[in-house]
């Protein structure tokens, strides 16, 4: 079964630094989403990225945050200048089409910054 | 915005008891309705989903019910068992994204 994959599965970094957390989504689904969930908490929305272009942030997603898809596979997201409330959970995930579709979930990136 | 609320945040119930969850949603315009399961360190897995041409779903020991006047949907699990216990999200489309609910802990005693 077709899954979506993200590396790494942990990153450890210092204050400051810029992190890339890497993803591909399943190969024929066409948007693509990073959430983020901070340790015992919800699952928070980030972005959602369709047609090479983001097309829904969410108030977390700041510009200290980007997402690129920089070939026909990746779906990649930049934190820059990291904190270390930004130390948490990132999923990546990807659905089939838009709205009112099911996601679909990476084994996702834990992220400690130090 | 969008909000989808969940309750109990915590639930803890006998092996082979039912479990109910509940949760309510704001945009009308929603017709999606998935449930997760998100066991401990792990990715948030789809159990169940429901659309709103229908007002209930099951899957063996699991069932959704909707109802889409009041914009509230809910989770029910029957005969539990200890590899039930996780926490599960509910969740809801809003715009471009999904909406997850805050989950609820299950706690399924053997």
């Amino acid at each position: 079964e077709p899954e979506v994959t993200q590396t790494p599965s942990h990153q450890v970094t210092q204050m400051g630094q810029e992190v890339i957390l890497r993803c591909v989504p399943i190969s024929n689904h066409l948007y693509f989403y990073w959430y983020r969930q901070i340790l015992g908490q919800k699952v928070e929305f980030l972005v959602s990225f369709y047609n090479n272009e983001i097309s829904e942030k969410s108030e977390i997603f700041d510009d200290q945050f980007s997402v690129e898809r920089p070939d026909g596979s990746n779906f990649t997201l930049k934190i820059r200048s990291t904190k270390l409330e930004d130390s948490a959970m990132y999923f990546c995930a990807s659905s089939e089409t838009g709205r009112r579709n099911t996601i679909y979930f990476g084994e996702g990136s834990w992220l400690t910054v130090v | 915005g969008e909000n989808v609320e969940q309750h109990p945040s915590t639930l803890s119930v006998q092996e082979g008891d039912s479990a109910v969850i509940k949760c309510t949603y704001s945009d009308s315009a929603s017709n999606y309705f998935p449930w997760y399961k998100q066991e401990l360190g792990k990715r948030p897995q789809l159990i169940i989903d429901i659309r709103s041409n229908v007002g209930e779903k099951k899957d063996q020991r699991i069932a959704v019910t909707l109802n889409k006047t009041a914009k509230h949907f809910s989770l029910h699990i029957t005969e539990t068992q200890p590899e039930d216990s996780a926490v599960y999200f509910c969740a809801a489309p809003g715009g471009f994204k999904t909406i997850f609910g805050a989950g609820t802990r299950l706690f399924v005693k053997a």
